[in-house]
C-alpha cells in the first residue's frame, strides 16, 4: 500500500494564527488528494480534497495545496477558531484505495 | 442528513462470538471500504468490496476473520469472526460518493469481554 506521512503530530495555536499540516505520499499514481477532520467520538469528515490536475483549492478559511513532482500536499488553516480543534487526516488515493496518515491533533488556544 | 447508515453504533460482545456490522449507501457506489480505528490511532483499511466479486484484503487481515459481503451497489456487511478482546475497536465503512468524496459511517464501537 501506499507509505503516507504526516507532519506534525501535534500542533497548537493560537486563536486567529495559521496552521499547515503536510503530507507526504509515494506513489506517483495518486490522485485525489483529501483532508479529513475527526471529533472526538465523532467520524471522519471529509473538510477538503483536492484532484491531481489541480494545484491548489480554497474553500473559505480552509485551502490545500499540492505539489505533484515532490509528492506531498499540505492543508492550510487561516484564522484558526477552537471549534477547529480536531484531529486531521490525510488520505491520499492510490489505486482507489486511500490510506490515512498518522493524523495531526490540532489544538487552537482562546 | 446520513448518507451512509451504519449499524449497530455500538456492541458490548462475548469472546468467540461473531458480529456482523451493516453499511447502507444512499446511493449507488462501486466501492465501498471497510476501515479499524483503535482508541488514539489512525484508521486502518481492513478490506475494499466490489459488488459481485470477492472483497480484497490488505494485509494482516484475511477473509475468514473478517468475511465482507456486498449483495449490491448500495449495501456491505463487515462480520468480525470469533471475536478476541484484542478485536475491540471502532469499525467505519466508507464509499467514494463520486462528487461528494470518499465519505464514512458513523462507525461502530465494538467491545469484546
Amino acid at each position: 500500500g501506499e507509505n503516507v506521512e504526516q507532519h506534525p503530530s501535534t500542533l497548537s495555536v493560537q486563536e486567529g494564527d495559521s496552521a499547515v499540516i503536510k503530507c507526504t505520499y509515494s506513489d506517483s499514481a495518486s490522485n485525489y488528494f483529501p483532508w479529513y477532520k475527526q471529533e472526538l467520538g465523532k467520524r471522519p469528515q471529509l473538510i477538503i480534497d483536492i484532484r491531481s490536475n489541480v494545484g491548489e483549492k480554497k474553500d473559505q478559511r480552509i485551502a490545500v495545496t499540492l505539489n505533484k513532482t515532490a509528492k506531498h500536499f499540505s492543508l492550510h488553516i487561516t484564522e484558526t477558531q477552537p471549534e477547529d480543534s480536531a484531529v486531521y487526516f490525510c488520505a491520499p488515493i492510490s489505486f482507489n484505495k486511500f490510506y490515512f496518515g498518522s493524523g495531526t491533533k490540532l489544538n487552537v488556544k482562546p | 442528513s446520513a448518507v451512509i447508515s451504519q449499524k449497530p453504533s455500538r456492541d458490548i460482545c462475548q469472546r468467540g462470538t461473531s458480529l456482523t456490522i451493516q453499511c447502507q449507501v444512499d446511493s449507488q457506489v462501486t466501492m465501498m471500504f471497510w476501515y479499524r480505528q483503535q482508541p488514539g490511532q489512525s484508521l486502518t483499511l481492513i478490506a475494499t468490496a466490489n459488488q459481485g466479486s470477492e472483497a480484497t484484503y490488505e494485509s494482516g487481515f484475511v477473509i475468514d476473520k473478517f468475511p465482507i459481503s456486498r449483495p449490491n451497489l448500495t449495501f456491505s456487511t463487515l462480520t468480525v469472526s470469533n471475536m478476541s478482546p484484542e478485536d475491540s475497536s471502532i469499525y467505519l465503512c466508507s464509499a467514494d460518493r463520486q462528487l461528494k468524496g470518499y465519505t464514512f459511517g458513523s462507525g461502530t464501537r465494538l467491545t469484546v469481554v
